[in-house]
């Protein structure tokens, strides 16, 4: 099983920096790899997809990058309704979730 | 535009069956997508369960794969989870979602259901 490690488990930012979150997969997914955005009581929403590509609707802010075993998820400016919790997930071997980061408010 | 809607019983005792149906709107479930299931516990994170195709193809966690079966009914636009010998530790909110690509087997989900909670007690 592909075990994929999210960090930091919560980042506190204040609207308007810079979000950094991490997800580290145990072996190579290539850029077999998801970021989702979940807000309380929704369900998770696609944010990036194969690594890299935006889902249609998701606003330029949110950029995603690496290979391999390292991917970022990159939020340039965090807007309000950004402050939420981020999950990745990888479907090169199978099919796993990371455990989540959540961006909270400073 | 495609829909996803969970439903079916809301509380299960112990050692029984989940059992819920997703019904799709929007969308031919034969249309060559793979559709999934995922749970969630409340304050948790996401658990993939399985996936299954118009073909019969199911793909499911191998950790679940002894309790768990998928299937279609074509007729009605909608797919549903069994899921056997439950436990407290199967309380969860329970999503049902799309793969993102037509014909991809694995891969990102969208759309996805609202979900339902689903609490395992006597």
């Amino acid at each position: 099983e592909v075990v994929l490690t999210q960090s930091p488990a919560t980042l506190s930012l204040s609207p308007g920096e810079r979000a950094t979150l991490s997800c580290r997969a145990s072996q190579s997914v290539t850029n077999y790899l998801t970021w989702y955005q979940q807000k309380p009581g929704q369900a998770p929403r696609l944010l990036i997809y194969s690594a890299s590509n935006r889902a249609t609707g998701i606003p330029a802010r949110f950029t995603g990058s690496g290979s391999g075993t390292d991917f970022t998820l990159t939020i340039s400016s965090l807007e309000p309704e950004d402050f939420a919790l981020y999950y990745c997930q990888q479907h090169s071997n199978g099919l796993t979730f990371g455990g989540g980061s959540r961006v909270e408010i400073k | 535009q495609v829909q996803l809607q969970e439903s079916g019983p809301r509380l299960v005792k112990p050692s029984e069956t989940l059992s819920l149906k997703c019904s799709v709107s929007g969308d031919s479930i034969i249309g060559g997508y793979y559709w999934g299931w995922i749970r969630q516990p409340p304050g948790k994170g996401l658990e993939w369960i399985g996936n299954i195709h118009q073909s019969g193809n199911t793909d499911y966690n191998p950790s679940l794969k002894s309790r768990v079966t998928i299937s279609f009914d074509m007729s009605k636009n909608h797919y549903s989870l069994n899921l056997s010998s439950v436990t407290a530790a199967d309380t969860a909110f329970y999503y049902c979602a799309r793969v993102f690509r037509r014909g991809y087997r694995f891969g990102s989900f969208d759309p996805w259901g609202q979900g339902t909670l689903v609490t395992v007690s006597s």
